[in-house]
């Protein structure tokens, strides 16, 4: 069956530091992957979609990677800011009507 | 723009009865997809609904049902409540083109079954 695998244990980082959270899928041939981010009590919010054909993408201080091969996603917080502490999910489609599988999300914290 | 609203935010039941919730699409968009999500879980797809038909349905049993109507507009409805039930239930909304349309949730209902 399929699988997606973020990293369990929150994240605590520094402010000013770059944060790097993980997202390791199997038995998947996504066409893209997407990254959510979400607050306690409040619906994801979609950050950034990465196509299979993209090795990066960029967003103001966000940065994704895909790679295909390895089955893996990497999303990155540059320069880090208390308001990025959130819950980041994320997600593959099992269909081509945009359904998504999410993964449990990693809990990011960051620290003045 | 108004953004999905759902209602209500919280609500607490008892393990047998039933539920209805309810959920206003972002202007402009036809298809409504509802998830389930845990305490500490992402957020798991029940069913989806395009043009007031479901449209495909995740792994939920039929106590789990909905309606979408023709402001696009939709409910879930789940019958017989177990304790497992309690969740955080969000309503996306997404415009249908193709594959890539990303998810706008609303803030969810938070269910309590005791």
């Amino acid at each position: 069956s399929q699988k997606i695998e973020q990293n369990s244990e929150a994240l605590n980082i520094q402010e000013g530091k770059t944060a790097t959270l993980t997202c390791n899928y199997t038995n998947y041939s996504p066409a893209y992957l997407q990254w959510y981010r979400q607050d306690p009590g409040r619906g994801p919010v979609f950050l950034l979609l990465i196509r299979e054909n993209e090795k990066e993408k960029r967003k103001e201080r966000l940065k994704v990677t895909f790679d295909t091969t390895l089955k893996q996603s990497l999303f990155h917080i540059t320069a880090s800011q208390p308001a990025d502490s959130a819950t980041y999910l994320c997600a593959l489609p099992t269909d081509s009507w945009g359904k998504l599988q999410f993964g449990a999300g990693t809990q990011v914290v960051v620290t003045p | 723009e108004t953004g999905v609203t759902q209602s209500p935010t919280h609500l607490i039941k008892t393990r047998g009865q039933q539920v209805t919730l309810r959920c206003s699409s972002q202007s402009g968009h036809n298809t409504v997809s509802w998830y389930q999500q845990a305490l500490g879980q992402g957020p798991q797809f029940i069913f989806q609904y395009y043009r007031e038909e479901e449209n495909g349905r995740g792994n939920f049993p039929p106590r789990f049902s909905g309606l979408q109507f023709p402001n696009y507009s939709s409910e879930l409805n789940v019958n017989a409540l177990e304790l497992d039930d309690s969740a955080l239930y969000l309503c996306a909304s997404s415009l249908p083109q193709g594959d890539n349309s990303p998810l706008h949730f609303g803030n969810g209902t938070r269910l309590t079954v005791t």
